[in-house]
């Protein structure tokens, strides 16, 4: 799977949108980027993927540059309860082949500090 | 929907001893689960991969006679961390996926062991 790089910390006021980066330069064809954020001391949340296009569901938004290099995750109203790391990571299609394509490897990820 | 529980939520047991921890999909049935570690401040480590009725794939470096996974039911899996040390203190989080929704991944909220 491709590596994914993210800023270390991200700081939000409350009721911004918060936007928040990641680069997958090695990206290939059938990848997908998923987004997934981490409360702490609880277990991850699934947030979005996407492919190619760009996505929107009731947590957030997903922008895929058209080249696929690197995408955004945008919050659009970022409240204190957002505070939490954000994981971006880039894994094949798990309907490709067997279970090893559910796999999810985890970076570091951006703490996001939402303040009042 | 899309809930999976752990037990216990917290455990503190003496060196030497052994220690079972539980995850289960309360709504679904769950085609894959996975086993997760995580130290203070750091990020998410895969342990193994485990489908029901079959021996657990483990990640290289995790001892599989330490960690011992029991994959019964579609909607149970279980960590024993056998003659556990205080090293083995973490935080550790199961999650699982579902043939219906195989781009999500549902995460447990975690059991902290504390290992004196």
């Amino acid at each position: 799977d491709a590596k994914t790089t993210q800023p270390p910390s991200m700081d939000c006021a409350e009721g911004r949108a918060a936007n928040l980066p990641c680069n997958h330069s090695t990206i290939s064809g059938n990848e997908y980027v998923y987004w997934y954020r981490q409360i702490h001391s609880q277990g991850p949340q699934y947030i979005i993927h996407g492919l190619k296009n760009n996505e929107t569901n009731e947590m957030a938004s997903l922008i895929i540059t058209e080249d696929r290099k690197s995408s955004t995750l945008i919050l659009p109203h970022a409240t204190l309860r957002d505070t939490a790391v954000y994981y971006c990571i880039v894994r094949d299609d798990p309907l490709n082949s067997g279970g090893s394509n559910y796999k999810l490897t985890f970076g570091k990820g951006t703490l996001l500090t939402v303040n009042p | 929907g899309a809930v999976v529980s752990q037990h216990p939520s917290w455990v503190i047991c003496k060196s030497g001893t052994s220690v079972k921890i539980e995850c289960r999909s309360l709504d679904f049935q769950a085609t894959t689960m996975f086993w997760y570690r995580q130290f203070p401040k750091q990020s998410l480590m895969l342990m193994a991969t485990s489908n029901e009725g079959s021996k657990a794939t483990y990640e290289q470096g995790v001892e599989k006679d330490k960690f011992l996974i029991n994959h019964a039911s579609l909607t149970l899996s279980t960590l024993t961390v056998t003659s556990a040390h205080p090293e083995d203190s973490s935080f550790y989080i199961c999650s699982a996926t579902t043939s219906g929704r195989a781009h999500e991944q549902f995460f447990g909220p975690g059991t902290r062991l504390t290992v004196l």
